[in-house]
């Protein structure tokens, strides 16, 4: 099993360029979420999806938007980057709600 | 609204105790604790439910009051493996999502 994958591990973006994030996981998980992580805010949820098709807001949804067309996967987007976006981006799945979360390898963003 | 840990960055030398503290303002559900070391993903290491045991591992341990919204996570006889930064996940009631807190850094000196 190679659990949760994402996919770019880095990426440099200009101010106003686009990129979609792949994550992928093979458990069988219900649940997948995205959040951002900034030095001293921790972990901050972005987006979340309870099953195949349903999309949810978390905390910091403001200049993204997700996709789940497919169980195993859940895309993160970017329409138009901006600096305050660098970061690095965690993608998560798990079982039921409020279970252990599984997180990927992340992916670190620069917007310049 | 994040939970908050204390204190935010402990040194210890290995075979020492340590003590991580997280609160929240929201009567919870549940308290997840990660660890992450740096670079890398976080990954899980116990859940407290409402009305569960103290739960642990090994020299890991940890508690939850209920009543003041506080779980505790105790580390004992601290190994060079245990450095790291552990943040604390609170569920409040009301199925809201898991809220993180800005984390505690742990590091073990030989």
């Amino acid at each position: 099993n190679a659990g949760v994958t994402q996919t770019p591990k880095f990426r440099v973006l200009k101010t106003g360029q686009s990129m979609t994030l792949l994550c992928a996981q093979d458990m069988n998980h219900e649940y997948m979420y995205w959040y951002r992580q900034d030095p001293g805010m921790g972990l901050r949820l972005i987006h979340y999806s309870v099953g195949e098709g349903t999309t949810a807001k978390g905390e910091v949804p403001d200049g993204y938007n997700v996709s789940r067309l497919k169980k195993q996967n859940f895309l993160l987007g970017l329409e138009s980057a901006a600096p305050s976006q660098t970061s690095v981006y965690f993608c998560a799945s798990s079982y039921q709600d409020a279970y252990e979360q599984y997180f990927g390898p992340g992916t670190r963003l620069t917007v310049t | 609204q994040q939970p908050v840990q204390s204190p935010q960055a402990v040194i210890l030398r290995e075979g020492e105790d340590a003590v991580i503290n997280c609160s929240s303002s929201k009567a919870l559900y549940s308290v997840h604790w990660y660890r992450q070391k740096h670079g890398e993903a976080p990954v899980f290491l116990m859940i407290l439910l409402k009305g569960g045991e103290q739960k642990g591992h090994e020299k890991i341990s940890a508690s939850f009051n209920e009543k003041k919204q506080q779980s505790s996570l105790y580390l004992t006889a601290s190994q060079l493996s245990y450095s790291g930064t552990y943040f604390c996940g609170t569920a409040p009631l009301g199925n809201e999502k898991l809220t993180f807190g800005t984390g505690t850094r742990l590091t073990i000196i030989p």
